[in-house]
């Protein structure tokens, strides 16, 4: 089966850097995906993640650890516009793709 | 490049009726999602399609959910009959890569079917 935890809501500063993790524990595994999801809209792709380390994007960056079952998403400089819910997804056997419930982060002024 | 589109995009119907949703991936993508998203949870996946056979549907209920995909392009979701619990916001997504290409399979989804079922 699949099981992905991450933190249910966060709250975090403008311009300060927010982390957010995830465990997960799954049968069979291919990578690990970051979604932003803004309030009433459709996930958007942050980022994929098959070896192990960090891989950076611009002001985002998503790091895994395979043999712990471990991600995160480092989100730098925040801004008001990055409120919005950060699922982590597992690509397992497949390509079946199963999602974490989300974490729901605020940036406040 | 046009996403993917679903329609439509609001429904209100009782319980107990029918409904159908659908959905066109982008073109050329061979994986098609159907998830549903209640307020508050991460999308849940209820059927993945691989060109227009079925990979996974072990999460569907499949005793008032079914799902097609003719011809390996557009898919259609229906609901008979409906229940309260079913209001959700309806996803559905495709991506290009095709099981066994080793690539990463990035999905792209289109806004949803928002469905209250009173």
């Amino acid at each position: 089966g699949q099981n992905i935890d991450q933190p249910t809501e966060m709250t975090a500063t403008e311009g300060a850097i927010v982390q957010i993790n995830c465990t997960y524990q799954t049968s069979g595994f291919n990578g690990l995906f970051w979604y932003q999801q803004h309030a009433g809209e459709a996930p958007t792709f942050l980022s994929y993640n098959v070896l192990d380390g960090l891989e950076e994007k611009g002001r985002f960056s998503s790091f895994l650890s395979r043999s712990k079952g471990y991600s995160y998403l480092l989100l730098k400089e925040l801004q008001m516009k990055d409120s919005a819910s950060y699922l982590c997804a597992v690509s397992g056997g497949y390509q079946k793709v199963t999602f974490g419930t989300g974490t729901k982060l605020q940036v406040i002024p | 490049e046009a996403g993917v589109a679903q329609s439509p995009r609001y429904k209100i119907i009782e319980k107990r009726q029918s409904v159908a949703f659908w959905c066109n991936p982008i073109s050329g993508h061979a994986t098609l999602y159907w998830y549903q998203q209640i307020l508050g949870q991460g999308p849940k996946l209820l059927i993945q399609f691989q060109n227009n056979g079925v990979v996974d549907d072990s999460q569907l209920p499949k005793d008032r959910f079914s799902a097609e995909r003719l011809k390996g392009v557009d898919s259609t979701l229906k609901i008979q009959p409906a229940k309260l619990e079913d209001s959700a916001v309806y996803l559905c997504a495709s991506s290009l890569d095709e099981i066994g290409r080793g690539a990463h399979n990035e999905q792209f989804f289109g806004p949803g079917t928002r469905l209250t079922v009173l």
